[in-house]
Protein backbone atom coordinates (compact mmCIF):
# COMPACT_ATOMS: atom_id res chain seq x y z
CA UNK A 1 0.00 0.00 0.00
CA UNK A 2 1.47 3.32 -0.92
CA UNK A 3 1.55 5.60 1.97
CA UNK A 4 3.68 8.07 3.97
CA UNK A 5 4.09 6.92 7.64
CA UNK A 6 5.67 9.08 10.56
CA UNK A 7 6.40 7.73 13.70
CA UNK A 8 5.57 8.03 16.68
CA UNK A 9 2.27 9.64 16.32
CA UNK A 10 2.16 11.18 19.68
CA UNK A 11 5.45 12.47 21.84
CA UNK A 12 5.21 14.17 25.28
CA UNK A 13 8.74 14.99 26.12
CA UNK A 14 10.07 17.68 28.49
CA UNK A 15 12.23 21.37 26.98
CA UNK A 16 15.34 20.72 25.83
CA UNK A 17 15.49 17.05 24.85
CA UNK A 18 16.47 16.94 21.48
CA UNK A 19 13.97 14.33 20.13
CA UNK A 20 13.21 13.14 16.28
CA UNK A 21 10.23 12.71 14.58
CA UNK A 22 10.80 10.07 11.41
CA UNK A 23 8.99 10.43 8.15
CA UNK A 24 9.06 7.02 5.55
CA UNK A 25 7.43 6.85 2.21
CA UNK A 26 7.26 4.00 -0.13
CA UNK A 27 6.22 5.68 -3.43
CA UNK A 28 9.63 6.58 -4.55
CA UNK A 29 8.76 10.09 -4.39
CA UNK A 30 11.55 12.86 -5.08
CA UNK A 31 10.02 15.87 -2.57
CA UNK A 32 9.15 15.58 0.31
CA UNK A 33 8.31 18.16 2.99
CA UNK A 34 7.17 18.53 6.82
CA UNK A 35 4.31 21.00 7.96
CA UNK A 36 3.16 22.03 11.54
CA UNK A 37 -0.61 22.72 12.06
CA UNK A 38 -1.34 24.99 14.41
CA UNK A 39 -5.27 26.14 15.40
CA UNK A 40 -5.93 29.51 13.19
CA UNK A 41 -2.68 29.53 11.54
CA UNK A 42 -2.72 26.34 9.03
CA UNK A 43 -0.41 24.57 8.11
CA UNK A 44 2.96 26.24 7.89
CA UNK A 45 5.56 24.94 5.70
CA UNK A 46 9.16 23.86 7.93
CA UNK A 47 11.21 22.37 5.63
CA UNK A 48 11.32 20.61 2.27
CA UNK A 49 13.66 18.42 -0.26
CA UNK A 50 13.25 18.78 -3.43
CA UNK A 51 15.47 14.94 -4.05
CA UNK A 52 18.44 13.22 -2.09
CA UNK A 53 20.88 15.74 -0.09
CA UNK A 54 18.78 18.05 -1.27
CA UNK A 55 17.08 20.86 1.46
CA UNK A 56 15.58 24.25 1.49
CA UNK A 57 13.41 26.42 4.36
CA UNK A 58 10.02 26.84 4.38
CA UNK A 59 8.35 29.60 6.24
CA UNK A 60 8.68 28.77 10.09
CA UNK A 61 12.41 26.46 10.03
CA UNK A 62 13.92 28.16 13.40
CA UNK A 63 14.05 25.37 16.05
CA UNK A 64 14.08 22.63 13.28
CA UNK A 65 16.67 20.83 11.07
CA UNK A 66 16.13 17.81 8.56
CA UNK A 67 18.09 15.64 6.79
CA UNK A 68 17.06 13.75 3.48
CA UNK A 69 20.10 11.19 3.07
CA UNK A 70 17.93 8.46 1.02
CA UNK A 71 14.98 8.99 -1.07
CA UNK A 72 12.66 6.98 1.25
CA UNK A 73 13.56 8.70 4.91
CA UNK A 74 12.72 12.71 5.84
CA UNK A 75 13.46 12.80 9.77
CA UNK A 76 12.42 16.07 11.52
CA UNK A 77 14.71 16.65 14.32
CA UNK A 78 13.89 19.49 17.22
CA UNK A 79 17.65 19.73 19.00
CA UNK A 80 16.45 21.49 21.82
CA UNK A 81 12.76 21.91 21.62
CA UNK A 82 10.69 24.33 23.48
CA UNK A 83 6.54 24.89 24.55
CA UNK A 84 6.05 26.90 21.34
CA UNK A 85 6.66 23.63 19.00
CA UNK A 86 3.88 21.97 20.53
CA UNK A 87 1.91 21.49 17.53
CA UNK A 88 0.57 18.64 15.37
CA UNK A 89 2.97 18.10 12.77
CA UNK A 90 2.83 16.43 9.19
CA UNK A 91 4.91 14.88 6.70
CA UNK A 92 4.42 15.08 3.18
CA UNK A 93 5.64 13.42 -0.48
CA UNK A 94 5.28 14.22 -4.31
CA UNK A 95 6.74 13.18 -7.31
CA UNK A 96 8.88 16.33 -8.53
CA UNK A 97 9.34 18.03 -11.60
CA UNK A 98 10.46 21.57 -12.34
CA UNK A 99 7.70 21.75 -14.91
CA UNK A 100 4.83 20.64 -13.16
CA UNK A 101 3.84 19.76 -9.83
CA UNK A 102 1.63 16.98 -8.49
CA UNK A 103 -0.63 16.51 -5.31
CA UNK A 104 1.30 15.93 -1.80
CA UNK A 105 0.58 12.48 0.06
CA UNK A 106 0.62 12.99 3.52
CA UNK A 107 1.20 10.84 6.97
CA UNK A 108 -1.16 10.56 9.66
CA UNK A 109 0.40 13.43 11.80
CA UNK A 110 2.40 13.34 14.71
CA UNK A 111 1.09 15.34 17.95
CA UNK A 112 4.06 16.65 19.73
CA UNK A 113 3.40 18.34 23.07
CA UNK A 114 6.69 20.19 24.59
CA UNK A 115 6.15 20.88 28.58
CA UNK B 1 6.09 35.59 -0.74
CA UNK B 2 3.22 34.02 -1.84
CA UNK B 3 -0.27 34.01 0.84
CA UNK B 4 -3.04 32.63 0.77
CA UNK B 5 -6.10 33.84 2.94
CA UNK B 6 -9.27 31.89 3.82
CA UNK B 7 -11.67 34.73 5.22
CA UNK B 8 -14.45 32.11 6.65
CA UNK B 9 -13.42 30.74 10.00
CA UNK B 10 -15.95 28.49 10.87
CA UNK B 11 -19.25 28.01 8.55
CA UNK B 12 -22.13 25.92 9.74
CA UNK B 13 -25.07 24.74 7.66
CA UNK B 14 -27.88 22.71 7.39
CA UNK B 15 -27.77 19.37 5.72
CA UNK B 16 -28.73 19.57 1.78
CA UNK B 17 -27.78 23.21 1.90
CA UNK B 18 -25.58 24.50 -0.62
CA UNK B 19 -22.08 25.88 0.64
CA UNK B 20 -19.30 27.93 -0.78
CA UNK B 21 -16.21 27.96 0.57
CA UNK B 22 -13.64 31.16 -0.17
CA UNK B 23 -9.98 31.33 -0.98
CA UNK B 24 -8.36 34.14 -1.92
CA UNK B 25 -4.31 34.24 -3.01
CA UNK B 26 -1.40 36.59 -3.68
CA UNK B 27 1.55 35.72 -5.76
CA UNK B 28 3.89 37.69 -8.40
CA UNK B 29 4.62 34.57 -9.79
CA UNK B 30 2.47 33.97 -13.47
CA UNK B 31 2.71 29.97 -12.92
CA UNK B 32 1.18 28.39 -10.16
CA UNK B 33 -0.51 25.66 -8.53
CA UNK B 34 -3.71 25.85 -6.72
CA UNK B 35 -5.05 22.94 -4.11
CA UNK B 36 -7.83 22.12 -2.08
CA UNK B 37 -7.53 20.01 0.87
CA UNK B 38 -9.98 18.54 3.64
CA UNK B 39 -9.29 17.13 6.90
CA UNK B 40 -12.22 15.32 8.65
CA UNK B 41 -12.09 14.80 12.26
CA UNK B 42 -9.88 11.64 12.11
CA UNK B 43 -7.30 14.25 10.90
CA UNK B 44 -5.71 13.26 7.98
CA UNK B 45 -5.50 15.04 4.95
CA UNK B 46 -6.91 14.51 1.65
CA UNK B 47 -6.37 15.89 -1.32
CA UNK B 48 -9.55 17.34 -3.39
CA UNK B 49 -8.15 18.91 -6.50
CA UNK B 50 -5.36 20.82 -7.73
CA UNK B 51 -5.60 23.22 -10.52
CA UNK B 52 -2.63 24.97 -12.18
CA UNK B 53 -2.88 28.95 -13.27
CA UNK B 54 -3.11 28.60 -17.11
CA UNK B 55 -7.22 26.48 -16.99
CA UNK B 56 -9.35 28.75 -15.58
CA UNK B 57 -12.09 26.40 -16.61
CA UNK B 58 -14.60 25.51 -13.79
CA UNK B 59 -14.63 21.82 -12.61
CA UNK B 60 -16.93 19.61 -11.54
CA UNK B 61 -16.77 16.52 -9.30
CA UNK B 62 -20.31 14.92 -7.87
CA UNK B 63 -20.92 17.25 -5.33
CA UNK B 64 -18.01 19.42 -5.37
CA UNK B 65 -17.40 22.07 -7.69
CA UNK B 66 -14.48 24.88 -8.04
CA UNK B 67 -14.59 28.40 -9.42
CA UNK B 68 -11.46 29.91 -10.42
CA UNK B 69 -11.19 33.42 -10.98
CA UNK B 70 -7.41 34.74 -11.79
CA UNK B 71 -8.44 37.98 -12.41
CA UNK B 72 -9.68 38.32 -8.65
CA UNK B 73 -6.92 35.91 -7.56
CA UNK B 74 -9.91 33.30 -5.88
CA UNK B 75 -10.45 30.15 -6.19
CA UNK B 76 -13.56 28.90 -4.48
CA UNK B 77 -15.00 25.64 -3.48
CA UNK B 78 -18.82 25.31 -3.57
CA UNK B 79 -20.33 21.67 -2.12
CA UNK B 80 -23.82 21.19 -3.44
CA UNK B 81 -26.39 19.49 -1.62
CA UNK B 82 -24.23 19.48 1.29
CA UNK B 83 -24.24 16.21 3.77
CA UNK B 84 -22.82 15.54 7.78
CA UNK B 85 -20.03 13.55 6.25
CA UNK B 86 -18.88 16.80 4.66
CA UNK B 87 -18.00 17.99 8.04
CA UNK B 88 -14.36 18.80 8.02
CA UNK B 89 -11.56 21.80 7.94
CA UNK B 90 -11.17 22.54 4.57
CA UNK B 91 -7.65 23.87 3.10
CA UNK B 92 -7.05 26.07 -0.12
CA UNK B 93 -3.20 25.75 -0.76
CA UNK B 94 -0.99 27.75 -3.23
CA UNK B 95 2.36 26.34 -4.87
CA UNK B 96 4.86 28.30 -7.52
CA UNK B 97 5.73 26.08 -10.64
CA UNK B 98 8.97 27.68 -10.56
CA UNK B 99 12.00 29.42 -9.94
CA UNK B 100 13.60 28.25 -6.93
CA UNK B 101 10.78 28.47 -4.51
CA UNK B 102 8.82 25.53 -6.68
CA UNK B 103 9.31 23.51 -3.65
CA UNK B 104 7.45 25.95 -0.96
CA UNK B 105 3.58 25.00 -0.18
CA UNK B 106 1.41 27.93 1.45
CA UNK B 107 -1.68 26.85 2.84
CA UNK B 108 -4.67 29.11 3.89
CA UNK B 109 -5.86 29.00 7.55
CA UNK B 110 -8.80 26.49 6.80
CA UNK B 111 -12.42 26.83 7.21
CA UNK B 112 -14.23 24.70 10.06
CA UNK B 113 -17.56 23.67 7.76
CA UNK B 114 -20.19 21.95 10.15
CA UNK B 115 -22.96 20.16 8.61
CA UNK B 116 -25.88 19.70 11.06
CA UNK B 117 -28.03 16.93 9.73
Amino acid sequence: EAQVTQNPRYLITVTGKKLTVTCSQNMNHEYMSWYRQDPGLGLRQIYYSMNVEVTDKGDVPEGYKVSRKEKRNFPLILESPSPNQTSLYFCASSLSSARRTYEQYFGPGTRLTVT
Amino acid sequence: AQKVTQAQTEISVVEKEDVTLDCVYETRDTTYYLFWYKQPPSGELVFLIRRNSFDEQNEISGRYSWNFQKSTSSFNFTITASQVVDSAVYFCALRLAGGTSYGKLTFGQGTILTVHP
